[in-house]
């Protein structure tokens, strides 16, 4: 099973600040996806990652707040910009090799904005 | 659309109890049905999986049977341990996304 690899695993920023989250695959994958946990909650879908391409984004998520990259099968960053005390959430990444098939995640990243 | 239903949480139970973790979902052809289990701290990592009616997921203890005349996908654990603590979401998928369910905390008392 891959082993995903995801930093940081956690900071706290400034209102108004982007962070960049990055994840790492350690094999190739065919699908990556980016979800958000808020505390006590399930997960919700940002996007899915797609390589050399642009995101999928998810009702309610647009490219502007949350623009990601893949450039290759097995690296994805998520951005999370101009940050807001709403947007503190635990970011996690994703990855599968096939339709229907387990999906594998990283430890997350847990955000805090003040 | 497809979604997930799973019980509230959080469940309380004695060490050696028996557990159960109800989940029913709808889903408009035949998705793959998973058990997630997140420890705290951690990410989710896959428990168990079924992707076919009448299948059983197992591991470590744990199984779920797809059952699709009862749209249900239900948890359960003989026997329970502390370390068993953690919080659960059932899950499925059909096609690319997964859909999870709102995740059950359970609090194992030793």
């Amino acid at each position: 099973s891959a082993v995903i690899s995801q930093k940081p695993s956690r900071d706290i920023c400034q209102r108004g600040t982007s962070l960049t989250i990055q994840c790492q695959v350690d094999s190739q994958v065919t699908m990556m996806f980016w979800y958000r946990q808020q505390p006590g909650q399930s997960l919700t879908l940002i996007a899915t990652a797609n390589q050399g391409s642009e995101a999928t984004y998810e009702s309610g998520f647009v490219i502007d707040k949350f623009p990601i990259s893949r450039p290759n099968l097995t690296f994805s960053t998520l951005t999370v910009s101009n940050m807001s005390p709403e947007d503190s959430s635990i970011y996690l990444c994703s990855a599968r090799g096939g339709d229907n098939s387990p999906l594998h995640f990283g430890n997350g990243t847990r955000l805090t904005v003040t | 659309g497809n979604s997930v239903t799973q019980m509230e949480g959080p469940v309380t139970l004695s060490e050696e109890a028996f557990l159960t973790i109800n989940c029913t979902y709808t889903a408009t052809g035949y998705p793959s049905l998973f058990w997630y289990v997140q420890y705290p701290g951690e990410g989710l990592q896959l428990l168990l999986k079924a992707t076919k009616a009448d299948d059983k997921g197992s591991n470590k203890g744990f199984e779920a049977t797809y059952r699709k005349e009862t749209t249900s996908f239900h948890l359960e654990k003989g026997s329970v341990q502390v370390s068993d603590s953690a919080v659960y979401f059932c899950a499925l998928s059909e096609g690319i996304k997964t859909i999870f369910g709102a995740g059950t905390r359970l609090f194992v008392k030793a």
